[in-house]
C-alpha cells in the first residue's frame, strides 16, 4: 500500500505567521493532493500536483500555496496565517488519470491562535 | 449545494448486523466513485471503487451503483466493533484527477 508521510503531526501558530506543512511519498505516484477537513465540510480540495514542478489550484487555495520541488514531496504554504486555517490537513497522493485512488497520509492538526 | 449527498448522518448497527450507507450525486457527469473510511485521528483510507452499474463485492463489503438514477450505495455485512468508523463517498468525472466528497456517515457498532 501507498505510504504517505506528513510532518508535523501537530502544529501551534501565530496569526499573521508563516506556516509550512510537508509530504511525503514514496510510491512514485504522480499526483499528490492537499485537503483540509473541518466538521459540516468534509474534505475540501486547496491544491494539488500532477507532478513535479507542477501544482494547481483546487476548490479552496485562497490563502494557500503549494511547491512541488519533486515527485517524492509537496508542501502547503500559509504565508499569512489566519485563525480560519485552523482545521486537520491531509496529504494525499494518487496516480492514473480518470482512476484515481488516492492515498492518505495520517494529518496534521494545525491551531492558529 | 454539496454535490455529492451522504445519508444517514450517524448509524448504530448491532455487532454482526447490516449497515448501509447512500450517496446521491447531483452531477451526471460522474463518472467515478469510491468509498472511503476514516477512522478517529487516522486519514481516509480507501475502500472500494465502483465504476460500473451494478454490484461489486469484496469480502464483507458490496457497493451498488446506478448511474441513471445518480445514487451509489455501501453495505457491509456482518459488521465489526472495528468497523466503526467516519465513510466518505467520493466521485469524479471523467477527465479529472480531482475528487469530490461528499460529509460522510459515522457508523458505530455496538458489540
Amino acid at each position: 500500500e501507498a505510504a504517505v508521510t506528513q510532518s508535523p503531526r501537530n502544529k501551534v501558530a501565530v496569526t499573521g505567521g508563516k506556516v509550512t506543512l510537508s509530504c511525503n511519498q514514496t510510491n512514485n505516484h504522480n499526483n499528490m493532493y492537499w485537503y483540509r477537513q473541518d466538521t459540516g465540510h468534509g474534505l475540501r480540495l486547496i491544491h494539488y500536483s500532477y507532478g513535479a514542478g507542477s501544482t494547481e489550484k483546487g476548490d479552496i487555495p485562497d490563502g494557500y500555496k503549494a511547491s512541488r520541488p519533486s515527485q517524492e514531496n509537496f508542501s502547503l504554504i500559509l504565508e499569512l496565517a489566519t485563525p480560519s486555517q485552523t482545521s486537520v490537513y491531509f496529504c494525499a497522493s494518487g496516480d492514473t488519470l480518470g482512476q484515481d485512488t488516492q492515498y492518505f497520509g495520517p494529518g496534521t492538526r494545525l491551531l492558529v491562535l | 449545494q454539496q454535490k455529492v449527498q451522504q445519508s444517514p448522518e450517524s448509524l448504530s448497527v448491532p455487532e454482526g448486523g447490516m449497515a448501509s450507507f447512500n450517496c446521491t450525486s447531483s452531477d451526471r457527469n460522474f463518472q467515478y466513485f469510491w468509498w472511503y473510511r476514516q477512522h478517529s485521528g487516522e486519514g481516509p483510507k480507501a475502500l472500494m471503487s465502483i465504476f460500473s452499474d451494478g454490484d461489486k463485492k469484496e469480502g464483507r463489503f458490496t457497493a451498488h451503483l446506478n448511474k441513471a438514477s445518480l445514487h451509489v450505495s455501501l453495505h457491509i455485512r456482518d459488521s465489526q466493533p472495528s468497523d466503526s468508523a467516519l465513510y466518505f463517498c467520493a466521485a469524479s468525472f471523467a477527465n479529472t484527477r480531482k475528487l469530490i466528497f461528499g460529509l460522510g456517515t459515522t457508523l458505530q457498532v455496538q458489540p
